[in-house]
């Protein structure tokens, strides 16, 4: 069984820092994808991760992937309060179509 | 483009009643799944469907039924609600098969139930 964990659970921040959200997964994976969500709110897809030392970046988030410590980051670089929602990692269980996610990460970021 | 629309938005049932949660997507996905949101246990997959005629469980199918007739559509009916129901339910969907298999999931925006 595939079981998805995200530390830390939750994440209170002041804009300009720089923090770590760390997605460590318990099986083989053949992807690993990050989301975020807003209060309320449906998810929106941000990273999709795909093979081993794999790096995303989009504006102030980066995510990379190492497969062989089934390891995934997402780094947030001199945070600012847009970025204030939960962040899920999800996990494909082996080769399979189940999609797991991890318990979610909830970000404030605070000026 | 709709996308993957949920309905209804809202629903509050008495325990022991049942309903059907619609989810239909527009996009020509196989793909399509179950997901309900409990705080603090992020979202756990109830049961998916990669094509019309297939489905299969996920980590908590038990009180869930579902069925794809068509691409568009997969309903998921609880035949007899229970408090533990209660959750916020999200159906996704996506391709498959190739290099669009690793497209992320498309979410709807939710239904919230309440089981009294």
């Amino acid at each position: 069984e595939l079981k998805v964990e995200q530390n830390p659970l939750f994440l209170s921040m002041q804009e300009g820092k720089n923090y770590t959200i760390y997605c460590n997964y318990s099986t083989t994976s053949d992807r690993l994808y990050w989301y975020r969500q807003d209060p309320g709110k449906s998810l929106e897809s941000l990273f999709v991760l795909l093979s081993n030392g794999a790096v995303k970046q989009e504006g102030r988030l980066m995510a990379s992937l190492d497969t062989k410590a089934r390891l995934s980051t997402l780094h947030i670089t001199a945070a600012v309060h847009d970025l204030s929602a939960t962040y899920f990692c999800a996990a494909t269980w082996g080769s399979t179509d189940k999609l797991i996610f991890g318990t979610g990460t909830r970000l404030q970021v605070f000026p | 483009n709709a996308g993957v629309t949920q309905t209804p938005k809202f629903q509050v049932l008495k325990t022991g009643q049942s309903m059907t949660l619609q989810c239909a997507q527009d996009m020509n996905h196989e793909y399509m799944s179950w997901y309900r949101q409990d705080p603090g246990m992020g979202l756990r997959l109830i049961h998916y469907s990669v094509g019309a005629g297939i489905t299969d469980q996920g980590e908590v199918p038990n009180g869930y039924n579902v069925s794809r007739s068509t691409t568009e559509d997969f309903p998921l009916r609880l035949l007899s609600a229970a408090p533990s129901q209660t959750s916020v339910y999200f159906c996704a969907s996506s391709p498959r098969g190739g290099p669009p298999a690793n497209s992320p999931l498309h979410f709807g925006n939710g239904t919230r139930l309440t089981v009294t």
